[in-house]
């Protein structure tokens, strides 16, 4: 029963590089979103995915790109990698936006 | 002006006591959902419990409950009997029902030490 699966959990980046993020969810579910955490703080959403083929901005996207081809699969891409960037990203998924979200374990991703 | 204020950076609680985590949102809509998730050091988030903005009766889920006081805008997390493995960060989240975000804003979290 994996639940939310994100890829990959570390990830030591260069200033400038690009990578992205894979997060798949096998409980079938319709919401997904990418959320980033940094030290002291809770959690802020970066963007989110109301069904397959849709995108939507959250509260911090500068920086970030985001694409949902399957529904299973929501991609979070950083075309260039800023220090400010250094954070630990988690995914999520619910079944409906009022239903609890399930967690990934999330990606600690560092950038120099 | 914050969504989610969690006034408790941190709290200790000795084993089997019960503890009351704070937790006050604003908002203006009627239809809202109020959250509780828990982050141990292994840094997964685990869903606790959920509190939606007309349900009469306060969320119960074992040994967790939420004080819903729908006036004051508060709605506290209460763990019973405490144990250690209760030790971990706790975030209040709120998702605000016509905003169209359909998406959870997160308090800056309060840490329990479950002392023995």
């Amino acid at each position: 029963n994996a639940g939310v699966t994100q890829t990959p959990k570390f990830r030591v980046l260069k200033t400038g590089q690009s990578m992205t993020l894979l997060c798949a969810q096998d409980m079938n579910h319709e919401y997904m979103y990418w959320y980033r955490q940094d030290p002291g703080m809770g959690l802020r959403l970066i963007h989110y995915s109301v069904g397959e083929g849709t995108t939507a901005k959250g509260e911090v996207p500068d920086g970030y790109n985001v694409s949902r081809l399957k529904k299973q699969n929501f991609l979070l891409g950083l075309e260039s990698a800023a220090p400010s960037q250094t954070s630990v990203y988690f995914c999520a998924s619910s079944l409906g936006f009022n239903q609890p979200q399930h967690f990934g374990d999330g990606t600690r991703l560092s950038i120099l | 002006a914050q969504k989610i204020t969690q006034t408790q950076p941190g709290m200790f609680v000795q084993e089997k006591e019960a503890v009351t985590l704070d937790c006050t949102y604003d908002t203006s809509d009627q239809s809202y959902g109020l959250f509780w998730y828990k982050q141990p050091s292994s840094g997964e988030m685990i869903f606790l419990i959920y509190q939606g903005s007309y349900d009469e009766q306060n969320a119960t889920e074992g040994r967790y409950s939420l004080n819903f006081q729908k006036a004051r805008k508060s709605a506290n997390l209460v763990i019973s009997a405490s144990q250690l493995g209760d030790s971990a960060m706790y975030f209040c989240a709120m998702r605000e029902g016509d905003t169209g975000r359909r998406a959870l804003t997160f308090g800056s979290g309060t840490r329990l030490q479950v002392q023995p």
